[in-house]
């Protein structure tokens, strides 16, 4: 089973400036990851995929990086819309396996 | 505009089973995989299987074989969930979420908005 590890935990950061999570995986999954966002009460929506192509409707101020084993999402701007848990996400067609991360929890510094 | 709306909360009791639909629309139900993906309070998100309704076939997590069963009934575009031998631990909001079945697509573009199912005696 690949395991999904994201860091840190928690996260504080002031609106406008610049957030970095990352996300390891214990074997390569290529570029097969996915990052989305979650709110309290709601369910998980797509940001990036193919870890490094923003979905439709999502802000220039998200961008994924990474291949392999190592990833990486940043904000480059923090919006008061943006406090809220980022889940990254492999996905492996061979093993059939969609493995995610424990989730980040982005809040206001 | 693709929507996915699954069915309403449910309580439980411990050793019984549950049954969650999935209703799609604004979309090509048929082209796609359903998967069903848990978040225990609190917690983070765990996938359970999918199935791709064209073919019929389903795949499942390990931890889940044998206690889940995911079906799609194309004609009405309706994705269901089944898992049996409910304890406590089952207890979570169980999402229906719409992918790709093929590398490079198989992230989840759209999500159901939850079921709350809660096992207690």
């Amino acid at each position: 089973e690949i395991v999904m590890t994201q860091s840190p935990a928690t996260l504080s950061v002031s609106p406008g400036e610049r957030a970095t999570l990352s996300c390891r995986a214990s074997q390569s999954v290529s570029s097969n990851l996915a990052w989305y966002q979650q709110k309290p009460g709601q369910a998980p929506r797509l940001l990036i995929y193919g870890a490094s192509t923003r979905a439709t409707g999502i802000p220039a101020r998200f961008s994924g990086s990474g291949s392999g084993t190592e990833f990486t999402l940043t904000i480059s701007s923090l919006q008061s819309e943006d406090f809220a848990v980022y889940y990254c996400q492999q996905y492996n067609n061979w093993l059939l396996m969609y493995t995610f991360g424990q989730g980040t929890k982005l809040e206001i510094k | 505009q693709v929507q996915l709306v699954q069915s309403g909360a449910e309580v439980k009791k411990p050793g019984s089973s549950v049954k969650v639909s999935c209703k799609a629309s604004g979309g090509t139900f048929s082209s796609y995989a359903i998967s069903w993906v848990r978040q225990a309070p609190g917690q983070g998100l765990e996938w359970m299987g999918r199935i791709i309704p064209i073919l019929g076939i389903a795949n499942y997590a390990q931890k889940f074989q044998g206690r889940v069963t995911i079906t799609a009934d194309k004609s009405t575009s309706t994705a269901y969930m089944e898992l049996s031998s409910l304890r406590s631990e089952d207890t979570a909001v169980y999402y229906c979420a719409r992918g790709g079945w093929e590398l490079p697509n198989l992230h989840f573009d759209y999500w159901g908005q939850g079921t709350l199912v809660t096992v207690s005696s």
